[in-house]
């Protein structure tokens, strides 16, 4: 089955800066990849999602980059605010029959003022 | 409007007791998902229906886990007997349809029933 490994677990930064979090997956027929975020206490909430078609998907300061051929797709965080501090998780969409989004470990951000 | 919702949000049982996670979907929904979180680690798939149907249940750890759909509308999730390792965040998702084909598709989550196994 489908495998996606997410890093880091945790990341600091300082606001404004940028934040990158990646993740790979196993399954080369995986064709879609949506990203979730959830703030403390809240419900995880889909903020960007990419499809194997298109390499890169911008939304305002998050954008996603997908490398099929890696494997690989990340998530870019630009003028990070207080806000953005949560918990990330990337998924995967595998091909095949079994088609049930695989998530990662998530990742901690926290923006430091 | 409404979200998903589940009941309850925490829950604090003993090894070898019963507990019932109840999940309410969006309305319209008929895709109805479980997760479970255990700490620091991925989300990962517990089972998926379709309407009142089992559409998938390849997740579900072992028999003391029932999960039920009746009518199609709430869901309830059954842990008996319940183990330590049983211990997590149960996430409840909904979709209106199935694939994620279609670019106005979202899965939409509630905010976990959070268990403790002691």
């Amino acid at each position: 089955g489908e495998n996606v490994e997410q890093h880091p677990s945790t990341l600091s930064v300082q606001e404004g800066d940028s934040a990158v979090i990646k993740c790979t997956y196993s399954d080369s027929a995986s064709n879609y990849f949506p990203w979730y975020k959830q703030e403390l206490g809240k419900r995880p909430q889909l903020i960007i999602d990419i499809r194997s078609n298109v390499g890169e998907k911008k939304d305002q300061r998050i954008a996603v980059t997908l490398n099929k051929t890696a494997k690989h797709f990340s998530l870019h965080i630009t003028e990070t605010q207080p806000e953005d501090s949560a918990v990330y998780f990337c998924a995967a969409l595998p091909g095949g029959s079994a088609r049930q989004l695989t998530f990662g470990s998530g990742t901690q951000l926290t923006v430091l003022p | 409007e409404a979200g998903v919702t589940q009941f309850p949000s925490h829950s604090v049982i003993e090894k070898g007791q019963t507990v019932t996670l109840r999940c309410d979907p969006i309305s319209g929904h008929d895709n109805l998902y479980w997760y479970r979180r255990v700490m620091g680690k991925e989300i990962k798939f517990l089972l998926h229906f379709v309407k009142e149907s089992k559409q998938d249940e390849s997740g579900m750890p072992n028999n003391r886990f029932l999960a039920e759909r009746t009518g199609g509308t709430y869901s309830t999730l059954k842990v008996q007997p319940a183990e330590l390792e049983d211990s997590g965040v149960y996430f409840c998702a909904s979709s209106q349809l199935r694939g994620f084909s279609d670019r106005r598709e979202k899965l939409f989550f509630g905010s976990g029933t959070q268990l403790s196994v002691l």
